[in-house]
Formats: structure tokens, C-alpha cells, sequence
């Protein structure tokens, strides 16, 4: 079971669309991350959280500390916005990243 | 200036040879990690450096695993008598400053082991 589980694991919407996507996590954390995978593989990080609320354009990411909760939104989807989203949480403890298993994305026109 | 660049993008190797894998990150980056991709499974940690502080090796999958970085540049990874498990795509990350900073992710190195 990973640590950190993330849902959906797929999610395909149309252009416009609201998307929300989850991560959930079981232990303390300092931060957690939000990045972008790109079909060709490239990363990109688009939020660090510890607390509260962000946001990027139509990229919305909030925390819910106590419930050990955080969540994606997308605002007026496009395709472009189609990739591999995954969370990522840094344990109080310690100084790595552990990963969800990301939400492939697809938003058709 | 530029982001975090690694080298070779493809290697393809033979069962049992040794590879090595390099990272150049952000100028001014003290912290850099390295990572690993399975085929349609998640990134996981493999080590990470921070300025002069030991590493945290605590990713490695085995002693076939080594990193090295001078000072606060390039880093190389290791793999010895590669076997086909290894078969990845490795990314760098690099950071401003500790693990609390934004990470900043190469492009990664696609590793085939025949």
C-alpha cells in the first residue's frame, strides 16, 4: 500500500471542465508537492505546500493539514493540461520525496 | 540561466556492464536527488545531497548503487553489472537550498539494459 495514494488514477474530461484530483497521506508531513509529467516525460514542479491554499493561473492546489488531505483543481480544462499529475509528500522525519502513483490526465477538445 | 540538464537522454547497455549517469544542475543549486522511474510506475527517492553534508544514501536499491557529487556541481550515479531491473528513466532534481525549496527536475536519462 503506498503511502501516499492519489485518485483517480485516470480521469478524462472535456475542454472546460473543472478537474479535481486527490492525495491523501498518512503521517506528519512538512510539505507536499505538486508536479507535472508531460507525455515526454519532462517534470515540472507547480506547487509546494505546507499549509492553506495557492495559486498558479488556473491551477488551484490546497492542504488540509489535520485531515491529511490535499487536492488539485483545474480551472476551464484544456488540452494542453493533458499529463501525469502527481502528489508528493516530505515526511517530518526526513529529507526525501515520496511519491503517489499520479493521475493521468486527458482532456479532449 | 539554464535548468538542470543530464546526460547521455538514452543508454542502452548489456546485462553486467557498468554505467554511469551524469547531472549537471542549476547553478547555485545546493541541493540535488536523484530519482528513478520504472515503466508506468512512480518516481521513487534514491539519494540526495546537500552542499557538503553527508548524503542521504537511504534510497539505494543496492550496493551495485553509488552517487557522487563535487562540492555544489556535477553529480554522477552508478550502476554496476547493471541487470535488467535497472532498466529506468533516472532524473536529477537540484534546489536553491534545503529539501523545504521548489526542486527543479531534469529531462532524465532513459537507461535500457538488455
Amino acid at each position: 500500500k503506498n503511502e501516499v495514494e492519489q485518485s483517480p488514477q485516470n480521469l478524462t474530461a472535456q475542454e472546460g471542465e473543472f478537474i479535481t484530483i486527490n492525495c491523501s497521506y498518512s503521517v506528519g508531513i512538512s510539505a507536499l508537492h505538486w508536479l507535472q509529467q508531460h507525455p515526454g516525460g519532462g517534470i515540472v514542479s507547480l506547487f509546494m505546500l505546507s499549509s492553506g491554499k495557492k495559486k498558479h493561473g488556473r491551477l488551484i492546489a490546497t492542504i488540509n493539514i489535520q485531515e491529511k488531505h490535499s487536492s488539485l483543481h483545474i480551472t476551464a480544462s484544456h488540452p494542453r493540461d493533458s499529463a501525469v499529475y502527481i502528489c508528493a509528500v516530505r515526511y517530518i522525519s526526513g529529507s526525501r520525496l515520496t511519491f503517489g502513483e499520479g493521475t493521468q490526465l486527458t482532456v479532449n477538445p | 540561466g539554464a535548468g538542470v540538464s543530464q546526460s547521455p537522454s538514452n543508454k542502452v547497455t548489456e546485462k553486467g556492464k557498468d554505467v554511469e549517469l551524469r547531472c549537471d544542475p542549476i547553478s547555485g543549486h545546493t541541493a540535488l536527488y536523484w530519482y528513478r522511474q520504472r515503466l508506468g510506475q512512480g518516481l521513487e527517492f534514491l539519494i540526495y545531497f546537500q552542499g557538503n553534508s553527508a548524503p542521504d544514501k537511504s534510497g539505494l536499491p543496492s550496493d551495485r548503487f553509488s552517487a557522487e557529487r563535487t562540492g555544489e556541481s556535477v553529480s554522477t550515479l552508478t550502476i554496476q553489472r547493471t541487470q535488467q531491473e535497472d532498466s529506468a528513466v533516472y532524473l536529477c532534481a537540484s534546489s536553491k537550498g534545503t529539501y523545504t525549496d521548489t526542486q527543479y527536475f531534469g529531462p532524465g536519462t532513459r537507461l535500457t539494459v538488455l
